[in-house]
């Protein structure tokens, strides 16, 4: 099976921190995808990459960037944490059409 | 509008019932579709992908009408263990993209004993 790996399940950062979260995915998969999940608005894409060092923006990216250095590892960048960035965040990655696996998460709390 | 829109829920219902979820998309370009299930404070999983002819798996069938935009996951003989949160997701292309999905804001099923 696919194994998507998340480097926290939980954090807290202050306002103004420079946020890394980190998603590894073991199978050679050439998509991954960062969501947010939050209450009443489920999951929604901030940022995708089809490729080594391609990326696209999702429907939210403001405040957000992402690094695609290497195939197997997606990086999510808070450029400056804000109290509106805390949520569930969801890393996935895919091959082709098919369905998406999904991390176990990272609840980011920015106090 | 949403892309993706689903039953509100809280679906709540007795073990042994026959409960039924509904969905609608937006776009009719979609090409893929999924029921995922999520339980408290997991990740999504995929439970099983939509396909035209309706297809079936142990208790749950899956449903897809493209002409009215709409699919339906059936759950039949319902178990404590289906208690969780099922999500609506629809594949759909957007300027060239591949492969991104659109997910509903889900629908959560509560089986009591």
């Amino acid at each position: 099976d696919v194994k998507v790996t998340q480097s926290s399940r939980y954090l807290v950062k202050r306002t103004g921190e420079k946020v890394f979260l980190e998603c590894v995915q073991d199978m050679d998969h050439e998509n991954m995808f960062w969501y947010r999940q939050d209450p009443g608005l489920g999951l929604r894409l901030i940022y995708f990459s089809y490729d080594v060092k391609m990326k696209e923006k999702g429907d939210i990216p403001e405040g957000y960037s992402v690094s695609r250095e290497k195939k197997e590892r997606f990086s999510l960048i808070l450029e400056s944490a804000s109290t509106n960035q805390t949520s569930m965040y969801l890393c996935a990655s895919s091959e082709g059409s098919g369905g998406y696996t999904f991390g176990s998460g990272t609840r980011l709390t920015v106090v | 509008r949403k892309e993706v829109e689903q039953d509100p829920g809280p679906f709540n219902v007795p073990e042994g019932a026959t409960v039924a979820f509904n969905c609608t998309y937006s776009n009719s370009a979609s090409q893929s579709f999924f029921w995922y299930r999520q339980d408290c404070r997991k990740e999504p999983k995929l439970l099983m992908s939509v396909y035209s002819s309706g297809n079936e798996d142990g208790r749950f069938t899956a449903q897809l009408n493209r002409a009215s935009q709409y699919i339906s996951l059936l759950i039949r003989d319902s178990k404590l263990s289906d208690s969780a949160t099922y999500l609506c997701v629809v594949n759909t292309p957007r300027g060239g993209a591949t492969n991104k999905l659109i997910f509903g804001t889900g629908t959560l099923l509560a089986v009591q004993p």
